[in-house]
């Protein structure tokens, strides 16, 4: 089993569905955070969850609402998306968020938006 | 503002050695990480530097100097596995990760 694992790998759907990504880490980690890449641009955080509390959330749009329910779980679930949320949907974990230990990612979710 | 900035793409020969750069201007400095990430893959953690200097892994090295924002990744005998992403970031004073958008290395034969 690999560290950080996401589902889907690939997701189309259309503006008016509602999906959720789901990821799994099997480290023992305590924080796990969402990011988004789009290309030819940095990395861009979403959220961050410490010991299953959410402790940032990066002026993210309400269409995308996330959900932690113990520490080894996140999901992200998305409704009324628009095309330009298109990107791959990254997810991370570490031993605790706000300290310098490296994150370990999952392959992200390929998500296009029709 | 914060700001990582790593140049877009780079081409390198199987064999050789390239260097790949790195500046930043961050609030506060807590440490950076190179990833390496491979098209369709997870990013994976190369290096992390805190002090300034050369840290040495096989064939990477990483080196930073803080008085100067500054970083290079180093590889070299470069194989053609290594064509891949390359991504900047640092740890800012709220230990926030800031990332550059990566520096794509591509490898010839």
């Amino acid at each position: 089993e690999t560290g950080v694992t996401q589902t889907p790998r690939h997701l189309v759907m259309g503006m008016t569905n509602k999906k959720s990504l789901k990821c799994e880490q099997h480290l023992g980690h305590n924080a796990m955070y969402w990011y988004k890449q789009s290309a030819k641009k940095p990395l861009e955080l979403m959220f961050v969850y410490n010991f299953k509390e959410q402790t940032e959330n990066n002026s993210v749009p309400s269409r995308f609402s996330p959900e932690c329910p113990n520490s080894s779980h996140l999901f992200l679930h998305l409704h009324t998306l628009q095309p330009e949320d298109s990107a791959l949907y990254l997810c991370a974990s570490s031993q605790v968020a706000g300290e310098n230990t490296e994150a370990f990612f999952g392959q992200g979710t390929r998500l296009t938006v029709v | 503002g914060q700001n990582i900035d790593q140049p877009t793409e780079m081409t390198a020969t199987e064999g050789a050695i390239v260097q790949i750069n790195c500046t930043y201007q961050t609030s506060g400095f807590n440490g950076l990480f190179w990833y390496q990430q491979h098209a369709g893959e997870a990013p994976t953690f190369l290096s992390y530097n805190v002090l300034d200097g050369l840290e040495e892994k096989g064939r990477f090295s990483s080196f930073l100097s803080r008085s100067k924002g500054y970083s290079y990744l180093l590889l070299k005998e470069l194989q053609m596995k290594d064509s891949a992403s390359y991504l900047c970031a640092v740890r800012d004073s709220n230990y926030q990760l800031i990332w550059g958008a990566g520096t794509k290395l591509i490898i010839k034969p």
